[in-house]
């Protein structure tokens, strides 16, 4: 099956810091979504993209699908950023389920 | 409108004592998926449905995992005998399906099963 690896595991930054999350993934999608899972574990859905660039606020995400990875932007970094980022994407004909990567954990310091 | 919900939020059971895990998608959502997550870890795929038809049941562990969705609305996931590695959040997905074409995902709040 497919493979997503993402990168950095572990990230602290310093409240208004930007911060780059990567994705890489092993084979070509159908599907590519980024989630924050919040501290209560509620997975929260920040973007559907399987394909090019998209912002909402102080985030923003760009998959380049050709080269097989997809970035996560982070401006100006709050407190209520902090979490677990996931990755994760739907590969393969006829294939509807998310596979997931080990996600980045987030932790933003006033 | 109403997001995904699950019930119940946490659950603890004996270990072979039968639990039932509750999910209701999105209004109008044909797909359901669910899925376990262990502790630090990403969610796994379990089971996934379309309309009332379990389309991939690939993801489950055991055959003691069991789920149905006989209206093609509401599911329910059912483990028998729990074991103690069965301990994890079972999450509950639904999204749109047209055809090929895989659509936004949305999750519900999840059940935190502990089996003791």
């Amino acid at each position: 099956g497919i493979q997503v690896e993402q990168s950095p595991p572990d990230l602290i930054l310093q409240e208004g810091a930007n911060s780059t999350l990567r994705c890489n993934f092993s084979d070509s999608v159908n599907n590519l979504q980024w989630f924050h899972q919040n501290p209560w574990g509620q997975l929260i859905n920040l973007f559907y993209i399987p394909s090019g660039t998209k912002q909402n606020g102080r985030l923003s995400a760009t998959t380049v699908a050709t080269e097989r990875y997809s970035l996560l932007y982070i401006s100006s970094s709050q407190t209520t950023d902090s979490g677990v980022y996931f990755c994760a994407v739907v590969s393969g004909a006829g294939s509807y389920q998310l596979t997931f990567g080990k996600g980045t954990k987030l932790s933003v310091i006033p | 409108g109403a997001g995904v919900s699950q019930s119940p939020r946490y659950k603890v059971a004996k270990r072979g004592q039968d639990v039932a895990l509750r999910c209701d998608p999105i209004s109008g959502h044909v797909s359901l998926f669910w899925y376990q997550q262990a502790l630090g870890q990403g969610p796994e795929f379990l089971t996934y449905f379309q309309n009332e038809a379990q389309l991939d049941k690939s993801g489950l562990p055991s055959d003691r995992f069991f789920a149905e969705r006989p209206e093609g609305s509401v599911s329910t996931l059912k483990i028998q005998r729990t074991q103690q590695e069965d301990s994890a959040v079972y999450l509950c997905a639904s999204s749109l399906v047209w055809g090929a074409i895989s659509y936004e995902q949305y999750f519900g709040p999840g059940t935190r099963l502990t089996v003791t």
